[in-house]
């Protein structure tokens, strides 16, 4: 069963401070992987999307890092503001199965001043 | 104007009533998704439909019924709503090709008294 799980669950740091958070998937075979910020009580916006090959994919101050081998993905926020407070969200895109995607429960970042 | 649109926005109803929420979009793209999301939960598939005469039970499809009226438009129903249904849904869109990157919009918070 294709699986997403996401650590921690939730998190709390002070503003200006960074943190990573982390993604395993048993998604196989693996087509992509995408981090999506979720802002309480709004629809997920994509930060990143990485394919096999990639193994770093930067966005402003969020870099995410992909290790197909081991299964793994990071997201690190450098230098967090009070505006990362968001649920994180690790998805996985298989090549089959249509397509389909699977969701990580999230990680709940709060960032405190 | 935003992406992908959903009405309305927020809806408080009575166990046993239909309800009806609706999704445009002007991506142009095939494939539409319904999500629902409970509080401090993941995200999970309800239907999902790759084009205008497709359409695809998720993970939660029980209690829950979908048209797609047009590549643009997907709607889904619930006919006879239940408590346990207050949740947010989230409408996304994604293409055909390519990443499968879904771009969500803004959610229906409902609420089935």
């Amino acid at each position: 069963k294709n699986q997403v799980e996401q650590s921690p669950q939730s998190l709390i740091i002070l503003e200006g401070k960074n943190c990573t958070l982390q993604c395993n998937y048993t998604v196989s075979p693996f087509s992509n992987l995408r981090w999506y910020k979720q802002d309480t009580g709004r629809g997920p916006v994509s930060l990143t999307i990485m394919t096999f090959s990639e193994n770093t994919k930067s966005n402003g101050r969020y870099t995410a890092t992909l290790d197909a081998d081991t299964k793994q993905s990071s997201l690190h926020i450098t230098a967090s503001q009070l505006s990362d407070s968001a649920s994180y969200i690790c998805v996985v895109s298989a090549k089959t199965n249509a397509g389909k995607s699977t969701f990580g429960d999230g990680t709940t970042l709060t960032v405190k001043p | 104007d935003a992406d992908v649109t959903q009405t309305p926005r927020n809806r408080i109803t009575k166990t046993g009533k239909r309800i009806m929420l609706e999704c445009s979009q002007t991506k142009g793209h095939d494939r539409m998704y319904w999500y629902r999301q409970d509080p401090g939960l993941g995200l999970q598939l309800i239907y999902y439909s790759f084009d205008v005469k497709d359409i695809n039970k998720g993970e939660i499809s029980d209690g829950y019924s979908v048209s797609r009226q047009a590549q643009a438009k997907f709607s889904l129903s619930l006919e006879s709503a239940i408590p346990n249904q207050t949740a947010l849904y989230f409408c996304a869109t994604s293409e055909r090709s390519g990443s499968n990157e879904q771009f969500f919009g803004p959610g229906t918070r409902l609420t089935v008294l």
